[in-house]
């Protein structure tokens, strides 16, 4: 079983819709990323959490940190949120362990 | 200011050569972070580096080294490639308990 745990896998939705994506960890965190990967590669920090919800502009991410879930929340979704959205957190030491991230494509 | 900047972009490289991948963090990062991802796959951690020294490693083989100069900067060394080994290698800065943040990656294909 993986450390950290996303679900769904793919998700499609149709402009305007509201998008929930999901995280579960089973390890102890100091911090939980949120980061979002474009097909050519490179990767986007959204958010960084320990405790909370974080809201930037139409992103809305929460931790529940008694649960060790978190999720983001995408309102108003628009064809250029498709991206892959990938769940990450930091241990004791800094290093990352990424969960296999969810593939969002949104239509018009 | 310039973010993370990798360098090369995308290599080509045969079986059982070596490759040599750069990274620069952004201004003020100490410490910097290689990982690997495969097509299709999640990042997989490499290696730390902070104050020119390895503080953490992943599970890869020694055949994966590193290096951190005193200007922050750094560099994965991967020896005796194999077919395996091709994948996107991300780096990554950050000062400790801030946002981290990544650069686009380098490309390398073993044939």
């Amino acid at each position: 079983k993986n450390e950290v745990e996303q679900s769904p896998q793919n998700l499609t939705a149709q402009e305007g819709e509201f998008i929930t994506i999901n995280c579960s960890y089973s390890v102890g965190i100091s911090a939980l990323h949120w980061l979002q990967q474009h097909p050519g590669g490179g990767i986007v920090s959204l958010f960084m959490l320990s405790s909370g919800k974080k809201k930037h502009g139409r992103l809305i991410a929460t931790i529940n940190i008694q649960e060790k879930h978190s999720s983001l929340h995408i309102t108003a979704s628009h064809p250029r949120d498709s991206a892959v959205y990938i769940c990450a957190v930091t241990g004791t030491a800094s290093k990352l362990t990424f969960g296999t991230g969810t593939r969002l494509q949104v239509t018009l | 200011d310039a973010g993370v900047t990798q360098s090369p972009t995308h290599l080509i490289k045969t079986r059982g050569q070596q490759v040599t991948l750069r990274c620069s963090p952004k201004s003020g990062h100490d410490t910097v972070s290689w990982y690997q991802q495969a097509l299709g796959q999640g990042p997989q951690f490499i290696f730390q580096y902070y104050e020119e020294e390895e503080r953490q490693r992943g599970n890869f083989p020694d055949r994966f080294s590193g290096h951190q100069f005193p200007n922050y900067s750094s560099e994965l060394n991967v020896n005796a490639l194999l077919l395996g080994d091709s994948a996107l290698y991300l780096c990554a800065s950050s000062l400790v308990g801030n946002t981290i943040y990544f650069g686009e990656g380098s490309w390398l294909t073993v044939v």
